[in-house]
Formats: structure tokens, sequence, C-alpha cells
């Protein structure tokens, strides 16, 4: 079965404490992305990877990290900088040839 | 700021009625996208309609795309309780796969 995978469902944050959010894919896809979304707002993107051993800033970028050591993998960490991060996180990977993104089920993320 | 922007918010029908959601845009795109959120999860591509298409269908769903206007819609016909969902509109712009979302149509379908 092909797809993207994210983990947990639910994740509860303590003030101060950084969270690592996973995504991974199985479609073989080069590029992935993150994106915040609040209630009943459209998408907002984190950072996004087009390639192993790299990974771009989106529009809001502060208060998060991400890595991409693997081309399967693309975990965030909502860093104690992140002074608003209760939302819901989507993972999403793209082939370069179509455009067409596929997400994952989503993070919802709340802070205690 | 956001690329794409949706019109109307929010759309109540019933169900059998035909849904038309809009979407705005502010440049040139290479093509554009819908997808589908069902509340709490992820969202599912739904169709895609390249800048030099004016038209495309897929079962139910019909597109428009009006390079002139920077405008979209998408049109649902026939519908059923279970297209109650969010849909959202998307624009490539001139970086590689990168996706501008709109902010969505909250469509509700009543039995």
């Amino acid at each position: 079965d092909g797809g993207i995978t994210q983990s947990p469902k639910y994740l509860f944050r303590k003030e101060g404490q950084n969270v690592t959010l996973s995504c991974e894919q199985n479609l073989n896809h080069d590029a992935m992305y993150w994106y915040r979304q609040d209630p009943g707002q459209g998408l907002r993107l984190i950072y996004y990877s087009q390639i192993v051993n790299d990974f771009q800033k989106g529009d809001i970028a502060e208060g998060y990290s991400v890595s991409r050591e693997k081309k399967e993998s693309f975990p965030l960490t909502v860093t104690s900088a992140q002074k608003n991060p209760t939302a819901f996180y989507l993972c999403a990977s793209s082939s370069h040839k179509t455009g067409t993104q596929y997400f994952g089920p989503g993070t919802r993320l709340l802070v205690l | 700021s956001q690329q794409g922007e949706e019109d109307p918010q929010a759309l109540s029908i019933q169900e059998g009625e035909n849904a038309t959601m809009n979407c705005s845009y502010k440049t040139s795109i290479n093509n554009l996208q819908w997808y589908r959120q069902n509340s709490g999860r992820g969202l599912v591509h739904l169709i895609l309609i390249r800048s030099n298409e004016r038209e495309k269908h897929s079962g139910r769903l019909r597109v428009t795309l009006d390079t002139s206007k920077k405008s979209s819609s998408l049109l649902i016909t026939a519908s059923r309780a279970a297209d109650t969902a969010s849909y959202f509109c998307a624009t490539d712009g001139n970086a590689g796969n990168m996706l501008t979302f709109g902010g969505g149509t909250r469509l509700m379908v009543k039995p």
C-alpha cells in the first residue's frame, strides 16, 4: 500500500517543550512539505524539501525546524519558540513530474 | 498572503442540487488544482487544470479556468450528503511544485 503517514494523531505539548511530528512516505516522491492549518482556515506552508538533505523555509517557519536525512522521512519539530503552536499539522509529498500533492491524515497539536 | 481566495466561504444546499465554488488568484500560473478536505482529515486531490485548458470534467465535477480573469470555478452536480467537506483551490507559481492554497469553501449538503 503506497501512501503518506503521520504520527501521532494527537500530540500534547507542555510549555517550554519541543515536540516532533513524524511524516513518512513510500511513494518515492522527492518533494515533501509541512503545512499548518488553523480552525476554519486554509493551509500555510511551514517548510518544504525538494530533495534529500535540502530544505527551505516557507511562509511561517519561525519556531519550527525540520530535517530531511532520508527520502522517505521529513520530521517537523515544534520548538518552545513557537508561542502559539495549537493547530492541525499536515504533511504532503509530491512528484516533480505531476505537481499533485498527496497528504497525510494530519496531527493535531494541543498545548497543556 | 494567500494566492487563491475561494468564494463563498460557506455554502449550504439540499441533496440533489448543484454546488458552485469560485476561486480567484493574483499571479500567473502553470496549473490550478482543487482539493477536498473532510473534517479533521488530510486533503485529497480532486482535479488539476492546466493554464492552457478552459474546462475539465471528472465524474460529477466540472472545473473551469479563465486566465484572463484569474479565476476558476468548481461545479459539483447532483450533490450528495457525502460531498459535505471543505474545498480548496491551489495554484502553483514559478517555484516548482510549490502550491499556494486558498482559504476554502465549506460545503454542507443536507439530506
